[in-house]
Formats: structure tokens, C-alpha cells, sequence
């Protein structure tokens, strides 16, 4: 139990258009969900916050404009990043945590964007 | 300031011999602390962590870590390791009350025959 999937697993885009990730828990019902973005051989850093039916709350720094957050369910949170650039090409990570479960975060596979 | 040191970028170890992966934290109070491995395509997975109590912990796949306040660590250690132990793991931490994870940079580890 407890997984987590990603989808796309990868995605190439031109500068200027945008992309949607999705993440979604599968087997439980997640109340928060949490977006990382990873650079090559480097830690995982935390963008955002997202709680079902209200607004994600972004790390200091990241620009809530260009990467937007839905958690429109319980089982489902988006990560748009809008008007890509080549400096957004990275690895996406979506994390879940389940009511009860610990104070555990269940990780997705990750999405690795490029930008052309 | 609030950090996480994994002071090994990369470890190389013989299959079957031991390993120690060490983490160091700064914060003001003991966070909860725990140990992640990320495989290629895999989601990071939950290794092992610690709460209170017995500050010995152990997770799966055969690995245990040791908290010691005094020192500010939570090293993570296996007595042998196995050729599919190959991977990156991530030391993390998280102040009591508050969600959010703080990882450290992560040591590679490759194993060699």
C-alpha cells in the first residue's frame, strides 16, 4: 500500500509553453502533498505545500506564478510550470502523506523535465 | 541556521563488506530523523527512522541507524552490503510540528564486486 505515481515519467517541451505533472496517490487518500524539484547529483528541495481544496504554500523563493499547484482531491495534485525555460528543465518529485500514517512521506518515481 | 550534512558525495564499497553513511544535523531541538534511498525510476523509499526512544533504530532491508544527540549524527549502517544496495541515499530531518523534510545532499554509493 501507500504508492505514489507521476505521470508524465518524462517530458521534453519548447521554451515558452507550459507543462502539467500529475501526482497522484493510489491507494490512500492523501491530505497533503508536497512538490520537490531536484537538480542533477544534488538534494531534494522543497517548492511547495499543497492541502486538498485550498492553496499550496510555496517555499521562499519559488515563484508561485510560474509553477502552479491544484489539489483538487484527495488523490490528485498538479504542478503546472508555466511558459517554461531551459532553467526549469529538472527533476519534479511529488510526495503524499497519509492521514494516520506515521508522519511518512510516500514518494513518486519523479518526472524529468527538459526545455528546449 | 537549520541544515543537514551528509559529508560523503560518493562511497565505494566491496560487496559484502560493511558501510556507514554518516548525517549531521543542526537545529535548535532533536527533529525527527530518517533515512531515504533512491533508486533510477524508483520513488525515494523509506529506509528507517527516528522518533524517540531506543536510539538505535532498525529499517529494512538489513540497514540500521544510531542517533547520538551529543554528536548531532544519525549514521546510517549495514554490515554487509549487497550489489542491489547500489544507490543514493538521502538523510533528512523534520522539525516535531512541522511537515516539511529537509534533506541533505545525498551520498552515492557503488558497489564493486
Amino acid at each position: 500500500g501507500a504508492v505514489v505515481s507521476q505521470h508524465p515519467s518524462w517530458v521534453i517541451c519548447k521554451s515558452g509553453t507550459s507543462v502539467k505533472i500529475e501526482c497522484r496517490s493510489l491507494d490512500f487518500q492523501a491530505t497533503t502533498m508536497f512538490w520537490y524539484r531536484q537538480f542533477p547529483k544534488q538534494s531534494l528541495m522543497l517548492m511547495a505545500t499543497s492541502n486538498e481544496g485550498s492553496k499550496a504554500t510555496y517555499e521562499q523563493g519559488v515563484e508561485k506564478d510560474k509553477f502552479l499547484i491544484n489539489h483538487a482531491s484527495l488523490t490528485l495534485s498538479t504542478l503546472t510550470v508555466t511558459s517554461a525555460h531551459p532553467e526549469d528543465s529538472s527533476f519534479y518529485i511529488c510526495s503524499a502523506a497519509r492521514p494516520g500514517g506515521g508522519d511518512e512521506q510516500f514518494f513518486g518515481p519523479g518526472t524529468r523535465l527538459t526545455v528546449l | 541556521a537549520q541544515s543537514v550534512t551528509q559529508p560523503d558525495i560518493h562511497i565505494t564499497v566491496s560487496e559484502g563488506a560493511s558501510l556507514e553513511l554518516r548525517c549531521n544535523y543542526s537545529y535548535g531541538a532533536t527533529p525527527y530523523l530518517f533515512w531515504y534511498v533512491q533508486s533510477p525510476g524508483q520513488g525515494l523509499q523509506l529506509l528507517l527512522k527516528y522518533f524517540s526512544g531506543d536510539t538505535l533504530v532498525q529499517g529494512i532491508k538489513g540497514f540500521e541507524a544510531e542517533f547520538k544527540r551529543s554528536q548531532s549524527s544519525f549514521n546510517l549502517r549495514k554490515p554487509s552490503v549487497h550489489w542491489s544496495d547500489a544507490a543514493e541515499y538521502f538523510c533528512a530531518v523534520r522539525v516535531i510540528g512541522n511537515e516539511k523534510l529537509t534533506f541533505g545532499t545525498g551520498t552515492r554509493l557503488t558497489i564493486i564486486p
